[in-house]
């Protein structure tokens, strides 16, 4: 079945880095982009950025540019999130999601990783 | 940036039709998604391009999107259909962005 399946959870101190991976199967990694979104704890959905499988076009959120960087690799059918010079309000759970492009939304999710920023 | 805005709470009876509105500057041009997440779980597409139902979503699940303001709509609520949703927007300037959530809960 079409699933995404991401890394642990981190523990990260304020300053440091953070790359998640999330890993899919069930279907052809190419023809999809993926997006990630961010959740911090008791609030909405952030959405922070999606890449072109295919090509690895990138669009970040105005927010985070400067500190994300999305990757993937098509070898492993992996993609990558990181994220650089964490702050506490970096906290929260990130999900990768596949997405194929703006009319179609994002039609699996995986099942999240929990991220803390703490001294 | 464009945000869309959700009230943060919906209340419905079982068996009733619950609305939930997402509203921006003619949103009705632009493409809505909406997401169902229950607690401790991943989102889940429930609507997406305004309207259309992916495969395994109950019929009584519908959207629509004109002017101002979309909508989702809810049919005949059930217990299980308590969960918080979320609108998606998708144009070429502001790319993707999530409205603030609804909190829907069945009486």
């Amino acid at each position: 079945q079409v699933q995404l399946v991401q890394s642990g959870a981190e523990v990260k101190k304020p300053g440091a880095s953070l790359k998640v991976s999330c890993k899919a199967s069930g279907y052809t990694f190419t023809s999809y982009g993926i997006s990630w979104v961010r959740q911090a704890p008791g609030q909405g959905l952030e959405w922070m950025g999606w890449i072109s499988v295919y090509n690895d076009n990138t669009n970040y959120a105005q927010n985070l540019q400067g500190r994300v960087t999305m990757t993937t690799d098509t070898s492993t059918s992996t993609a990558y999130m990181e994220l650089r010079s964490l702050r506490s309000d970096d906290t929260a759970v990130y999900y990768c999601a596949r997405d194929r492009g703006g009319n179609y939304g994002m039609d699996v999710w995986g099942q999240g990783t929990t991220v803390t920023v703490s001294s | 940036s464009y945000v869309p805005t959700q009230p943060p709470s919906v209340s419905v009876a079982p068996g009733k039709t619950a609305r939930i509105t997402c509203g921006g500057n003619n949103i009705g041009s632009k493409n809505v998604h909406w997401y169902q997440q229950k607690p401790g779980l991943a989102p889940v597409l429930v609507i997406y391009y305004d309207s259309d139902r992916p495969s395994g979503i109950p019929e009584r699940f519908s959207g629509s999107n004109s002017g101002n303001t979309a909508t989702l709509t809810i049919s005949r609520v059930e217990a299980g259909d308590e969960a918080d949703y979320y609108c998606q927007v998708w144009d070429s300037s502001s790319d993707r962005v999530f409205g603030g959530g609804t909190k829907l809960t069945v009486l």
